[in-house]
């Protein structure tokens, strides 16, 4: 079955790394994505990564997948207060067009 | 880059009416979108997905005649929540796959029911 679980919050201050961690059972996983939510606002597609890669740097983002243990985290360097939101990491199974499954979402809150 | 645009952004109807929201994608073709709700302080529950020219697929849970799909072109697909009632106040959002990878979200209804 599909399960995704993330801790539920984080408080990092200015200027360090934050870490978000997300855990999945379905091994099936095609793709796997972290959004980033503001209040009030729709999801934004932070990146995503491909079941058979292990690591995906894109600016301040990294991402990293260790499979054998089902466990996905985002890495965000030099962290701002404008990254301060709520973070879903999501996973999609078989072809594209098939639904996502989402985390509970981390909020993640950056102190000056 | 692809923009799926939502709209309203907020909607406040009485109780036994109906509301419709509309998610278009403005760039891209979409045959297939989602439709997500989402409880104040929780994650995304997927409700259904919708395909363009048949029946919408609904979750396990989901009341068809309640929350009505119509996906009636390539760039348009509709959610009636008909007889709205307050405990179906929630942020709605739909989203689509503009490629083969990512998926693109509208930026969300929030529908409040008094």
């Amino acid at each position: 079955g599909e399960d995704v679980e993330q801790s539920l919050f984080l408080s990092v201050r200015e200027g360090d790394s934050s870490v978000i961690n997300c855990t999945y059972t379905d091994s099936s996983s095609t793709y796997l994505y972290w959004y980033k939510q503001e209040p009030g606002a729709g999801l934004q597609l932070l990146t995503y990564i491909f079941s058979n890669m292990d690591m995906k740097q894109d600016q301040r983002l990294t991402v990293l997948l260790n499979k054998k243990d089902k466990h996905l985290s985002l890495r965000i360097a030099d962290t701002q207060t404008g990254d301060s939101a709520i973070y879903f990491c999501a996973e999609s199974i078989g072809a594209a067009g098939n639904k996502l499954t989402f985390g509970g979402g981390t909020r993640v809150l950056v102190k000056p | 880059g692809a923009v799926v645009s939502q709209h309203p952004s907020r909607v406040i109807c009485k109780s036994g009416t109906s509301v419709k929201i509309e998610c278009r994608s403005l760039d891209f073709q979409a045959t297939t979108m989602f439709w997500y709700r989402q409880f104040p302080k929780k994650s995304l529950m997927l409700m259904a997905t919708s395909n363009e020219g048949s029946k919408a697929t609904y979750e396990q849970g989901v009341e068809k005649d309640k929350f009505l799909i119509n996906h009636a072109s390539l760039t348009l697909s509709t959610l009636t929540v008909t007889s709205a009632h307050p405990e179906d106040s929630s942020f709605y959002i739909c989203s689509a796959q503009p490629d083969g990878y990512g998926y693109t979200f509208g930026s969300g209804t929030r529908l409040t029911v008094v």
